[in-house]
């Protein structure tokens, strides 16, 4: 079965902690990619990172960085220093590939992160 | 990237009526896919849209409560019909090119709310 857990359902932080929000997913693929979206109020989702199952390099955006386990199946997302503006609701996603060769999305549940001045 | 405009933003109906959601891409795209977002909930594939042959639903839709049409490459359009207060949700359009898993790109979404 494929599937995406984010157990942690809110966060709640104050400016300039870091936060680490939590991804574990499930997938008999040897090959796959892992998504981080962010969804602020406004609704629309926002691009942040895509990895694949081959790569499991750290990598580091800024402020965000990942952290890609595969042998604990994780793929999980840290902000440092947090500010006002990551308060979002943020998704993991990963990548099935159904007939016809392209991918589709399977979403977990999301983390609403809130950081308060 | 591709820059993705969906019609309406947002829209309040009236239980019993149906709405059609256009979703509009600034370049010519292979895959289209339709996503409900309910309530405080995530988000679930609702139908993937080819060009010229008939959209795949997932378990649970069906073609006759969620039409979609995809006339060409930049275009499709969603219909919710016979609307109750439980299709009150955000709906999504994203889209995907022709590699095995390219990161999908969402429009803004519709927010859509059932009397």
């Amino acid at each position: 079965a494929q599937k995406v857990t984010q157990a942690q359902t809110e966060i709640s932080v104050v400016e300039k902690e870091d936060v680490t929000l939590d991804c574990v997913y499930e997938t008999r693929d040897t090959t796959y990619y892992l998504f981080w979206y962010k969804q602020p109020p406004s609704g629309e989702l926002v691009f942040l990172i895509r990895r694949n199952s081959f790569d499991e390099q750290n990598e580091i955006s800024g402020r965000y960085s990942w952290n890609f386990q595969k042998s604990t199946s994780s793929f999980n997302f840290t902000i440092t220093a947090s500010q006002v503006v990551d308060s979002a609701v943020y998704f993991c996603a990963l990548s099935v590939i159904f007939s016809g060769g392209y991918n589709k999305l399977i979403f977990g549940a999301g983390t609403r992160l809130a950081v308060h001045p | 990237s591709a820059v993705i405009s969906q019609k309406p933003s947002r829209d309040i109906c009236q239980r019993g009526t149906s709405l059609t959601i256009q979703c509009q891409v600034d370049s010519q795209v292979t895959m289209m896919f339709w996503y409900r977002q309910q309530p405080g909930q995530s988000l679930t594939l609702i139908a993937t849209a080819n060009q010229g042959s008939e959209a795949t639903y997932e378990s649970g839709f069906v073609i006759d409560k969620f039409p979609i049409s995809r006339p060409n490459l930049t275009f499709s359009t969603l219909t919710v019909s016979n609307m109750s207060p439980e299709d009150s949700s955000i709906y999504l359009c994203s889209v995907g090119g022709l590699s095995s898993y390219n990161e999908q790109f969402f429009g803004p979404g519709t927010r859509l709310t059932v009397l």
